[in-house]
C-alpha cells in the first residue's frame, strides 16, 4: 500500500515565479492538508481539501491556492513567489472527520 | 485559537538516560493529541497518538499519557539510543476545526 506520495522533490524557483506542488493520498483517504514547514520550526496548517473543496483555511494569504481531484489527488500553488516561501511543503492525508493524518515526505521549495 | 507549546530545545542526552520531552496545549472541545518524529531531510512519521482523557499512547518504548486536567502530553523514554537523534513535534488535531497544529519541535541528539 503506497503511503502519500508528493511531487517533485526539490524545486527551485525565483522571485515572481508561480510554483505547483503535487500530492497523492494514501489509499482509502478522502482528505488533504496542506503545511508550510520553515527551517527550525514546526508545520504551518495552509488549508485542507475534501470533496473538491476548500474546507478549511490557516493564515495564507491569497497567493496560496489549491485544488482536489476526483480521485482525491491535491495540488497546491503559490503565485507572486516570495523569499519568505522558501520552506518544505508537507501534504497529509486522513479520513474524515479528520483524526490520524499520514504525512509525505515533503516538497523542498527554495525561492532565489 | 488552539496552540501547542513544547520544551525548548536542544536537548542532548547519553545513550540509555531518561528522555522527557514536556507538551502542553490550549483548545477548545477535546482534541486528539499526537508525537511526530522527524529525521534530517524527511517528512513527519506519526510515533504515537492519544484520543481522550487518561489514554496513554506508546510506541517503540516511547510513551506519552493525555492528561486533560493539566493540558499536558509529555513524551517519555526509558532508555534512549542513538538512533532515537531526531526532532520530536507534538501536535494536537481539533476535530471540531479539523486541523493540526504543532508545536515548534525539540531536537534530540543521543551519543554514545
Amino acid at each position: 500500500d503506497a503511503g502519500v506520495t508528493q511531487s517533485p522533490t526539490h524545486l527551485i524557483k525565483t522571485r515572481g515565479q508561480q510554483v505547483t506542488l503535487r500530492c497523492s493520498p494514501k489509499s482509502g483517504h478522502d482528505t488533504v492538508s496542506w503545511y508550510q514547514q520553515a527551517l527550525g520550526q514546526g508545520p504551518q496548517f495552509i488549508f485542507q481539501y475534501y470533496e473538491e473543496e476548500e474546507r478549511q483555511r490557516g493564515n495564507f494569504p491569497d497567493r496560496f491556492s489549491g485544488h482536489q481531484f476526483p480521485n482525491y489527488s491535491s495540488e497546491l500553488n503559490v503565485n507572486a513567489l516570495l523569499l519568505g516561501d522558501s520552506a518544505l511543503y508537507l501534504c497529509a492525508s486522513s479520513l474524515r472527520p479528520p483524526d490520524e493524518q499520514f504525512f509525505g515526505p515533503g516538497t523542498r521549495l527554495t525561492v532565489l | 485559537g488552539d496552540s501547542v507549546t513544547q520544551m525548548e530545545g536542544p536537548v542532548t542526552l547519553s545513550e540509555e538516560a531518561f528522555l522527557t520531552i514536556n507538551c502542553t496545549y490550549t483548545a477548545t472541545g477535546y482534541p486528539s493529541l499526537f508525537w511526530y518524529v522527524q529525521y534530517p531531510g524527511e517528512g513527519l512519521q506519526l510515533l504515537l497518538k492519544a484520543t481522550k482523557a487518561d489514554d496513554k499512547g506508546s510506541n517503540k518504548g516511547f510513551e506519552a499519557t493525555y492528561r486533560k486536567e493539566t493540558t499536558s502530553f509529555h513524551l517519555e523514554k526509558g532508555s534512549v539510543q542513538v538512533s532515537d537523534s531526531a526532532v520530536y513535534f507534538c501536535a494536537l488535531i481539533n476535530t471540531n476545526a479539523g486541523k493540526s497544529t504543532f508545536g515548534d519541535g525539540t531536537t534530540l541528539t543521543v551519543k554514545p
